[in-house]
């Protein structure tokens, strides 16, 4: 069974600096990757997604790269800002037939002033 | 388009009374995803469908939990009876169409069960 793993649980930065996310999953053999972002009391954004095929997909100041046969994927943020601040969830499917998506746990991320 | 749409937004019921929760899939999109989102689980889908068809019920938890999807722009999600337990987020989902597009997800219905 896929078991995705997000680490750290959460993270606390100043305004402008540069950080990464990290995302970890058992299973190697996924097809693609999301990463979403959810505020307080919302739903989930997609920012990203890399199919199995690719390294790594940008997105403005985003940047996420996957490492399939080590079961790795990070988020690059750069240049980050206090609107950042949310938590940062990854997602695999491993299913090929439709994006049935297994979840991590998610980062939570305060930008401070 | 207005997004993927759920209602209603706060349920707050008593344990044992049937729940209806309900979503708008963007138009166009061929799946449609139920999740439910816990402190201590996390986020698990519940169930998908492909073309208002079932496809996989697997994390459905029990037989009081039932979903049905009768056209392309609308799907249910019940349970009856409602137990504590339940008390949750429960997000729709939909996408173009599987493995390679994005889903986009509905802002949730918290569901409080006393």
């Amino acid at each position: 069974k896929q078991e995705v793993t997000q680490i750290p649980a959460a993270l606390s930065v100043p305004e402008g600096e540069n950080l990464v996310l990290n995302c970890s999953f058992t299973d190697s053999a996924i097809y693609n990757l999301q990463w979403f972002r959810q505020d307080p009391g919302k739903g989930l954004t997609s920012l990203l997604l890399i199919q199995s095929s690719q390294r790594e997909q940008t997105s403005g100041r985003l940047n996420a790269s996957l490492d399939k046969s080590s079961g790795r994927s990070t988020l690059y943020i750069a240049a980050s800002q206090p609107g950042d601040s949310a938590t940062y969830l990854c997602a695999v499917d491993d299913t090929g037939t439709a994006s049935k998506l297994t979840f991590g746990t998610g980062t939570r991320l305060q930008v401070t002033l | 388009d207005a997004g993927v749409i759920q209602s209603p937004r706060h349920e707050v019921t008593e344990m044992g009374q049937e729940v209806t929760l309900r979503c708008k899939p963007i138009s166009g999109h061929d799946y449609l995803f139920w999740y439910r989102q816990t402190m201590m689980r996390g986020l698990e889908l519940l169930i998908y469908f492909n073309n208002n068809v079932p496809i996989d019920d697997s994390g459905m938890p029990e037989d009081r939990f039932s979903a049905k999807m009768p056209n392309a722009s609308f799907s249910t999600l019940k349970i009856q009876p409602s137990e504590p337990r339940d008390s949750a987020v429960y997000f729709c989902a939909s996408s173009l169409a599987g493995g390679a597009y994005e889903q986009y997800f509905g802002p949730g219905t918290r569901l409080t069960v006393t």
